[in-house]
């Protein structure tokens, strides 16, 4: 099966704590990619990160962090003290190679509180 | 602003309507996608156009007619909806049909009445 979960479906924290947003996948390919976008209330999907599947470097970008581990087929992404600004969807995605579409996850909201 | 243009922004429709989604991008992309997404959903790809020819028709009712009239543009047309037809419609765009990352709109909120 080809499925990207995340379990967590609404997250909610008081601004400049960190959170995890946690990402699980399964694929039967051994070349896959792997994304994540952002929701805004606004409602266009905004490209945050993409990784291949030959590449479990974790990478930083400012406030946000990503934790590719294979061995357990998850791709989390961590902000680093959160800001009201980060409120939003935020979709993992996965598409491996023999496809031609993304599968995306059911998303989780989350809410940073002032 | 994103690179990826829609219009309109908001649509309200009754079901006997014709009207049109228009998607627009200027950055040579030569891959479009148009999704639909409902409330507290995930996005569903609809239709993939690759170098102006459909690629890929997620088994889309008929009601839904895509046309890629050039690599610039995108359009939906749409006909008899359906209240279910309410939704966020995305359009997409990637360099080519692959693992690009996809550039998406702002959509366009569909309300069949």
């Amino acid at each position: 099966a080809q499925k990207v979960t995340q379990a967590q479906t609404e997250i909610s924290v008081v601004e400049k704590e960190d959170v995890t947003l946690d990402c699980v996948y399964e694929t039967r390919d051994t070349t896959y990619y792997l994304f994540w976008y952002k929701q805004p209330p606004s409602g266009e999907l905004v490209f945050l990160i993409r990784r291949n599947s030959f590449d479990e470097q974790n990478e930083i970008s400012g406030r946000y962090s990503w934790n590719f581990q294979k061995s357990t087929s998850s791709f989390n992404f961590t902000i680093t003290a959160s800001q009201v600004v980060d409120s939003a969807v935020y979709f993992c995605a996965l598409r491996y190679s023999s496809a031609s579409k993304i599968i995306f996850g059911s998303g989780t909201r989350l809410s940073i509180r002032p | 602003d994103t690179e990826v243009t829609q219009t309109p922004k908001h649509l309200v429709m009754g079901m006997t309507n014709k009207k049109s989604l228009k998607c627009e991008q200027h950055m040579g992309h030569r891959a479009m996608y148009w999704y639909k997404q409902k409330a507290k959903k995930p996005p569903e790809l609809m239709f993939v156009y690759s170098y102006e020819k459909l690629s890929i028709n997620e088994s889309v009712p008929s009601r839904f007619s895509p046309e890629c009239p050039n690599s610039s543009l995108l359009n939906l047309h749409l006909h008899a909806l359906q209240p279910e037809d309410s939704a966020l419609y995305l359009c997409a765009s990637s360099q080519i049909l692959g693992n690009q990352p996809q550039h998406f709109g702002d959509g366009t909120r569909l309300s069949i009445l």
